[in-house]
């Protein structure tokens, strides 16, 4: 099973600057990588695909970048709406999900 | 508009079982795979296993910690996807969720998951 690991578990951020996630998968899996979004009470929000693609009507300031074992998750200015919990899912059978990271105000 | 909607959660106790259900609607249901997973309390997201379309048998893969005590099955006619849960245990309470692939026909799940349903809470407790 390939484990995915991200970092930081917490990050403190104010509206309008950037995060930068990262996710490093315990084997190489290509760029067979998604991004999520998640809100308290709410399923999962797919956010990016195949590394670096963005989902359908995800604003242009998420992107994705990374190949093998190494991924980024990157929003470029932080919106009010953008605080949340972001997990990276590999999808090599078993999919497995990385621990999140909590992008919280500061 | 794709919608999943997932039922059958509820309190049961350990050793017991339980049969969750996801009802689809806005498209052709045996054209996809369908996946469940779930999410404990507080933490993070498991995957728990598939169901491949009609056309490639409905084969199923699960994940190691449900093998052998899930079984996912799906009528096309209803439009619904199953999960059956025996032998339950306290560490299976979640709240679990059903996916659709994002691509139809496909025999290998893409990896990725657009459309999720709302969720049903299992709560496994003596």
């Amino acid at each position: 099973e390939i484990v995915l690991t991200q970092s930081p578990a917490t990050l403190s951020l104010s509206p309008r600057e950037r995060a930068t996630l990262s996710c490093r998968a315990s084997q190489s899996v290509g760029s067979y990588v998604a991004w999520y979004q998640q809100k308290p009470g709410q399923a999962p929000k797919l956010l990016i695909y195949g590394a670096s693609n963005r989902a359908t009507g995800i604003p242009a300031r998420f992107s994705g970048s990374g190949s093998e074992t190494d991924f980024t998750l990157t929003i470029s200015s932080l919106e009010p709406e953008d605080f949340a919990v972001y997990y990276c899912q590999q999808g090599s059978n078993p999919l497995t999900f990385g621990g999140g990271t909590k992008v919280e105000i500061k | 508009e794709v919608q999943l909607v997932e039922s059958g959660g509820g309190l049961v106790k350990p050793g017991r079982s339980l049969r969750l259900s996801c009802t689809a609607s806005g498209f052709t249901f045996g054209d996809y795979a369908m996946s469940w997973f779930r999410q404990s309390p507080g933490k993070g997201l498991e995957w728990v296993g598939f169901i491949r379309r009609k056309g490639y048998g409905e084969t199923t893969e699960y994940a190691a910690s449900v093998k052998g005590r899930f079984t996912i099955s799906r009528d096309d006619s209803k439009s619904i996807a199953y999960l059956q849960m025996n032998s339950l245990k306290t560490e299976d309470t979640a709240v679990y969720y059903c996916s659709r692939d994002p691509k139809p026909f496909d025999y290998d799940p893409s990896g990725y998951y657009q459309d999720w349903g709302q969720g049903t809470l299992v709560t496994v407790s003596s």
